[in-house]
């Protein structure tokens, strides 16, 4: 069946660190794949995505790029902010009704 | 602002007092999502709409039911509540259904749960 790995946190960097969550996942067919955020107490938002091969999704200077060739989907930011602690979900999404398949989450805490 | 509203924010029950909890959304989405997430971990699909066709997980225990009245609502009912519940539960939707690629599930702020 469909999974996704995600690295294990809490990851800890300093202001302004490079940021970089791996995620793996295995599928059938051609998954579309999400990056969430979940601040404390809150749903999920939608940070990025990416439907096919080789596109880059991009948002608040968060990266993703779909590899299919390595079946990733890493997360990148080249300057983290205190404001981006929070917890971030790798998913991946399949079938006619969009159900998606999430990684463990992996914790940010971002110190100035 | 189109968005997915969950009422309660927090709700408390009894050990075994029926609660229902309710989302609504302004998407006009037809598929709608119930999901529980217990604390540091990922979001678990309990069951969806899509349109007015129920789809349950193979797994959700039999203690939780759900209702979808109309495109713009959907209640979760846990019969019984029972301690391992505690949990923030989350409703999410999106338009579904069409030949290309998967559509994004928008969230709502969900609801947490606290069974004493």
């Amino acid at each position: 069946g469909d999974s996704v790995t995600q690295m294990e946190g809490p990851v800890t960097l300093s202001e302004e660190a490079f940021l970089t969550i791996n995620c793996t996942y295995t599928a059938t067919g051609y998954p579309s794949l999400f990056w969430y955020v979940q601040y404390p107490g809150e749903g999920l938002q939608l940070l990025l995505k990416a439907t096919k091969a080789d596109d880059k999704g991009s948002n608040k200077g968060f990266e993703a790029t779909y590899r299919k060739e390595t079946t990733s989907f890493h997360l990148e930011k080249g300057s983290v902010q205190v404001s981006d602690s929070a917890v971030y979900f790798c998913a991946l999404g399949t079938g006619t009704a969009s159900k998606l398949t999430f990684g463990t989450g992996t914790r940010l805490q971002v110190t100035l | 602002d189109a968005m997915v509203i969950q009422n309660p924010r927090y709700q408390v029950t009894q050990f075994g007092k029926p609660v229902t909890l309710s989302c609504s959304q302004t998407l006009n989405h037809n598929v709608m999502y119930w999901y529980q997430q217990k604390s540091s971990q990922a979001p678990k699909l309990l069951f969806h709409y899509y349109d007015k066709d129920f789809n349950n997980e193979a797994d959700t225990p039999d203690n939780f039911q759900s209702r979808r009245p109309n495109t713009s609502f959907c209640f979760l009912d846990i019969r019984s509540p029972g301690l391992g519940d505690a949990a923030m539960y989350l409703c999410a939707t999106s338009r579904a259904g069409g030949r290309g690629p998967t559509d994004t599930q928008y969230f709502g702020p969900g609801t947490r749960l606290t069974v004493l």
